[in-house]
């Protein structure tokens, strides 16, 4: 069966540190790869998107990346942390989808960060 | 661009009744899914709807998938506290591949 692991929990960061989370899924192979963030009691709103090794699809401006650097490891850094960076950040990963049918996504435990 | 819908934002249950949340679509959909949250917790898959005017059934949930395919429904019978959450619905964006466009959810709390 497939699993998705993401970690840490929780992280309580300053405002101009550096941050990665890394998201590993296994038990399948050639995954598409999301970053979502929810904001607190809001809805999840897409960072990033892959579909291979080193394919990202950025979905809306900021100081985040994320990056692909083996099939089944997702990464989300910043080198300067925000306070608007605080909020809980999920990973989720679904099977590579043909032409506009959509798969199930499976999300990570998620991260709560915190910026102070 | 796509938008997707979703009313009420906040529903309070009493344990044992009916209530139906709402999901709509700025455009067709060629499909759309649902997720429930517990609370502190991570958005899980409930189900996917394809068909135009498709109606499925998981126990006391009964997912509507609209004859348009422009809207869907979440319809919970005698509801029970397990039933809280937020329950989201997400379909994906005109010419996207493999993407989804989340709702903002209905958080539901239900009284005892």
């Amino acid at each position: 069966s497939q699993t998705i692991h993401q970690w840490p929990a929780t992280l309580v960061q300053p405002v101009g540190s550096p941050l990665s989370l890394e998201c590993t899924v296994e038990g399948t192979s050639n995954p598409n790869l999301y970053w979502y963030r929810q904001a607190a009691g809001r809805g999840l709103q897409l960072l990033f998107y892959s579909v291979g090794i080193g394919q990202i699809s950025s979905e809306v401006p900021q100081n985040l990346s994320a990056s692909r650097p083996q099939d089944r490891q997702f990464i989300l850094s910043s080198k300067k942390l925000l306070l608007s960076d605080s909020g809980f950040y999920l990973c989720a990963w679904s099977r590579s989808a043909s032409s506009y049918s959509n798969q199930p996504q499976h999300f990570g435990d998620g991260t709560r960060l915190s910026i102070l | 661009g796509q938008q997707v819908m979703q009313i009420p934002q906040y529903q309070h249950v009493q344990e044992g009744e009916d209530f139906t949340t709402y999901c709509n679509s700025s455009t067709t959909l060629s499909n759309i899914q649902w997720y429930k949250q517990r609370p502190g917790g991570h958005p899980v898959f409930l189900i996917q709807l394809v068909k135009s005017g498709e109606v499925k059934k998981q126990k006391r949930l009964t997912f509507q998938f609209g004859e348009a395919k422009k809207n869907s429904s979440l319809h919970i019978t005698a509801t029970q506290t397990t039933d809280v959450g937020t329950y989201f619905c997400a379909g994906p964006p005109t010419d996207s591949w493999g993407k989804l466009q989340f709702g903002a959810g209905t958080q539901v709390v239900v009284t005892p």
